[in-house]
């Protein structure tokens, strides 16, 4: 089956700093990706959407300027939580739009960000 | 707009015990519906779907979920439930509108089998 990964699986930054989550479509092209925040015991929220090439379309509330979404490529979709604070910190799950079954979405496994 | 609800925060159950979670949802449009599981620190896995055909769909590790049409809902079943099957339980929709539309959550359930 379609497999998403997402890098690293957790990481734990300083406040002020930035970091870079990767999502990747390992066996399928993915015409969108879609980047969601899941608290503790809630369920996920949408944070943006990317398409291959274009700009993302961020969720009503989600600062563009502090998560930074790139979809370089019909594989690979970053996000960067640029100047992290200790509230970013959450579950971040990726997720990929088969461009063949497009009506499958699949997910990636997680990123747990800590920020200290 | 699309909604979806799912009532039951949490449901404990004892093993080899049946098991139903509920989930409704509100639409104004056709919908897919889709229960998805999320395993302790992981993503989320598809469960099953509902795209057409036939309303009762089966997964592989034996829960069901029936779409019925006229009470907006989407719940899904098991007859006999392992320790392994302790996650958290996402029912989600998708709206048929043209281009892809994004899933819209419910608030999960979460599934506690005990020995």
């Amino acid at each position: 089956g379609a497999v998403v990964s997402q890098h690293p699986s957790w990481v734990i930054c300083k406040s002020g700093t930035s970091v870079k989550i990767e999502c990747r479509s390992l066996d399928f092209q993915a015409t969108t990706m879609f980047w969601y925040r899941q608290f503790p015991k809630q369920s996920l929220m949408l944070m943006a959407t990317s398409n291959e090439g274009s700009k993302a379309t961020y969720e009503q509330g989600v600062e563009k300027d502090k998560f930074l979404i790139n979809h370089a490529s019909l594989t690979l979709s970053t996000l960067t939580v640029t100047s992290a604070h200790p509230e970013d910190s959450s579950f971040y799950i990726c997720s990929a739009r088969d461009k063949v079954a497009r009506y499958e979405q699949y997910f990636g496994p997680g990123t747990r960000l800590t920020v200290t | 707009a699309q909604s979806v609800t799912q009532l039951d925060s949490q449901v404990p159950v004892f093993e080899e015990a049946p098991v139903e979670l509920r989930c409704n949802y509100s639409s104004s449009v056709s919908v897919y519906l889709f229960w998805y599981v999320q395993y302790p620190n992981q993503g989320l896995q598809l469960l099953l779907k509902y795209l057409s055909g036939s309303t009762l769909v089966e997964s592989i590790n034996g829960f069901e979920a029936e779409f019925n049409k006229s009470q907006t809902s989407f719940h899904l079943r098991k007859p006999s439930v392992h320790i392994s099957d302790t996650a958290e339980y996402f029912c989600a929709v998708r709206p048929l509108n043209t281009g892809f539309q994004k899933l819209v959550f419910g608030t999960g359930t979460r599934l506690l089998v005990s020995p």
